[in-house]
């Protein structure tokens, strides 16, 4: 499996509570996206990033933000969590544009 | 930007059948055209990919076609076997010079002994 780390693997968190992902990778690859996977909706992407400090929009980047300080960690921010952001989030990495993307293993959140 | 439509969600076949899912887009501007399967509680791992200059590609059991003028693509599974269950997915590359990747909804695969 490609060097992708996704933590923390589940969590539970208040409405309104801020809540912080991260993904790191120790393949430095150039692409890494975030993704929820949601029943009946697929893997919608949020947001991804193309290089350090590069990032941008997805479909479904309504409040989420982003941050790229390193080429390893892509961290995805809920500024304030609602309950339509409980899903599973997944972390993907890819070396070039149009190759093989990598999938961590996923964070299961829930927002109570 | 890109959508992606992908039928049917469900598909039931027997074992030894055959399985096809097919998808459509929406930007002439893609180029990349993967296939991932996901088993239930695991990542989505890619079992395929195809780019705009090729028309078909097959590996063993799975092969995808590739009509860009229709803007459709297909993944086609023959004999199928128990362990082909999953969910599947289709993607597009956005077309854009960042390269995102867009995924179909899924076809959840069930193969029956």
């Amino acid at each position: 499996d490609a060097g992708i780390t996704q933590s923390p693997r589940h969590k539970v968190t208040e409405t309104g509570t801020p809540v912080t992902l991260r993904c790191h990778q120790t393949e430095n690859h150039r692409y890494m996206y975030w993704y929820r996977q949601d029943p009946g909706h697929g893997l919608r992407l949020i947001h991804y990033s193309y290089g350090v400090k590069d990032t941008d929009k997805g479909e479904v980047s309504d409040g989420y933000s982003v941050s790229r300080s390193k080429t390893e960690d892509f961290l995805l921010t809920l500024e304030s969590a609602t309950s339509s952001q409980t899903s599973v989030y997944f972390c993907a990495i890819s070396e070039r544009q149009n190759t093989e993307a990598f999938f961590g293993q996923g964070t299961r959140l829930t927002v109570v | 930007g890109e959508n992606v439509e992908q039928h049917p969600s469900t598909l039931s076949v027997q074992e030894g059948d055959s399985a096809v899912i097919k998808c459509t887009y929406s930007d002439s501007a893609s180029n990349y055209f993967p296939w991932y399967k996901q088993e239930l509680g695991k990542r989505p791992q890619l079992i395929i990919d195809i780019r705009s200059n090729v028309g078909e590609k097959k590996d063993q059991r799975i092969a995808v076609t590739l009509n860009k003028t229709a803007k459709h693509f297909s993944l086609h599974i023959t004999e199928t076997q128990p362990e082909d269950s999953a969910v599947y997915f289709c993607a597009a590359s956005s077309g854009g010079s960042q390269g995102n990747l867009i995924f179909g909804k899924g076809t959840k695969l069930s193969v029956k002994p």
